[in-house]
């Protein structure tokens, strides 16, 4: 039982476009999202989170969007470049799961130049 | 300033053998995770503990898997005897947890593969 899918597991995107990334998830307990990004052979790396309370979180050119009426989180990378092709996990918390992590599966981004 | 620090980088073995992997979290968090990721399954919380305590276990596969946290910047996680579908990368992460939610950071993994 997946609670926190990315059903899209690779996109292209050419350089200067915007980039969306979607994360779907099921658990009303949720209470907070994250989204890491990760580069082959190192660890993931933590890019930009929201709490339920907002829907939605800028930082720079990243920029999270949450719709808790469908259950559904977007990062939205503009403009994209070469340098942001890497795995994007979406994972998900909640206060009473004492902070514990559910990731969903990745997308692949590639960014063309 | 260190990230977490994990060990070996690489480990290849032959079935039945144990596997010890090695975390050392940040410097002042008191969460520590450990994950597996696969590709079947993706990233998979293994266990994890706070102020050295585990909290939960529920994500270790069997009894094969053990994990410790002897003091505030060590922890393993033992596999013994070793299986070939134990083969996967295997992340430490921590982080510091008080009143709000701190993003947890994470080494570069272990990729374990089991002959």
């Amino acid at each position: 039982d997946q609670q926190v899918k990315q059903n899209s597991p690779s996109l292209s995107v050419q350089e200067g476009r915007i980039s969306i990334l979607n994360c779907d998830y099921t658990n009303s307990m949720f209470d907070y999202f994250l989204w890491y990004k990760k580069y082959p052979a190192e660890g993931p790396t933590f890019l930009i989170s929201i709490s339920s309370i907002k829907d939605k979180n800028e930082d720079g050119r990243f920029t999270v969007f949450l719709n808790k009426s469908a259950k559904h989180l977007s990062l939205h990378i503009v403009p994209s470049q070469p340098g942001d092709s890497a795995v994007y996990f979406c994972a998900a918390s909640w206060a009473s799961g004492t902070y514990k992590y559910i990731f969903g599966t990745g997308t692949r981004l590639k960014v063309l130049a | 300033d260190a990230g977490v620090i994990q060990s070996p980088r690489h480990e290849v073995t032959e079935m039945g053998q144990e596997v010890t992997l090695r975390c050392k979290p940040i410097s002042g968090h008191n969460s520590l995770f450990w994950y597996r990721q696969t590709m079947m399954r993706g990233l998979e919380l293994l266990i994890y503990f706070n102020n050295n305590v585990p909290i939960d276990d529920s994500g270790m596969p069997e009894d094969r898997f053990s994990a410790k946290m002897p003091n505030a910047s060590f922890s393993t996680l033992k596999i013994q005897p070793s299986e070939p579908r134990d083969s996967a990368v295997y992340f430490c992460a921590s982080s510091s947890k008080g009143k709000s939610n701190q993003p947890q950071h994470f080494g570069d993994g272990t990729r374990l593969s089991i002959l």
